[in-house]
């Protein structure tokens, strides 16, 4: 069972770009997770999404940043006209439906690096 | 959601215990207390979870008092490899809340040969 994919695993944009971050979840996973870490910080939530529907944005920027959990392929994080501050690690997560435990499985994360 | 305070650092030495304490005073009735682990360029890994008393696996302990204002996360005899950084969070055990978690800066512990 492959676990939590991200890709790209590096990416570099310019100001002003469009960045577009892929997250596979595990088999049998419906609940996807994105979180941000600056150096040196913990991660900061973002966004939470089950299949089709957007659970929890209070993390998200209110501008330049949308997430999608479509019905089939992967979640997608898109950050538009990328500004140097959005340079970051952005890990995606994955839960089963029913997880009492509330375990998430992390990705390996994609840098965005903003020139 | 409740805050945690821990160590923002620790050392220790190949085969000795570490035991890191993580102080949530504020935590609620539902929540859940979990430890994450970190590795360089990694996303965290899930150690450990626990409601109260005592918990262990494979990996680790965890102990919470009874009051449940704080937990201690112990690594048995710690090798280089557990170089990381160790994040203590608590959430609500009610899937409705959103299931998010909070990381604080957690805590780098460096093993030493």
């Amino acid at each position: 069972n492959a676990g939590v994919m991200q890709n790209p695993r590096h990416l570099v944009r310019r100001r002003g770009q469009e960045a577009r971050l892929r997250c596979s979840p595990m088999k049998g996973h419906s609940h996807v997770y994105w979180y941000r870490q600056l150096p040196e910080e913990g991660l900061k939530f973002m966004v939470y999404l089950q299949k089709e529907n957007i659970i929890d944005e209070s993390g998200m920027p209110k501008e330049r940043f949308s997430a999608e959990f479509p019905k089939e392929g992967p979640s997608i994080l898109r950050i538009q006209q990328v500004v140097r501050g959005d340079s970051a690690a952005y890990f995606c997560a994955s839960s089963p439906p029913a997880d009492l435990k509330n375990e998430q499985f992390f990705g390996p994360g994609t840098r965005l690096t903003v020139l | 959601l409740a805050k945690t305070t821990q160590p923002i650092s620790m050392d220790s030495y190949e085969g000795q215990e570490v035991n890191i304490t993580c102080s949530h005073n504020n935590i609620a009735t539902n929540d859940y207390i979990t430890w994450y682990q970190q590795f360089p360029s990694q996303g965290p890994r899930f150690i450990i979870q626990g409601y109260k008393t005592k918990v262990t696996n494979e990996v680790a302990s965890l102990f919470i008092p009874a009051d449940r204002k704080s937990s201690t996360l112990s690594l048995p005899r710690v090798s280089l490899s557990d170089t990381a950084v160790y994040y203590c969070l608590v959430g609500d055990m009610e899937k409705s809340s959103g299931d998010k978690l909070t990381f604080g800066t957690g805590t780098r512990l460096a093993v030493r040969p």
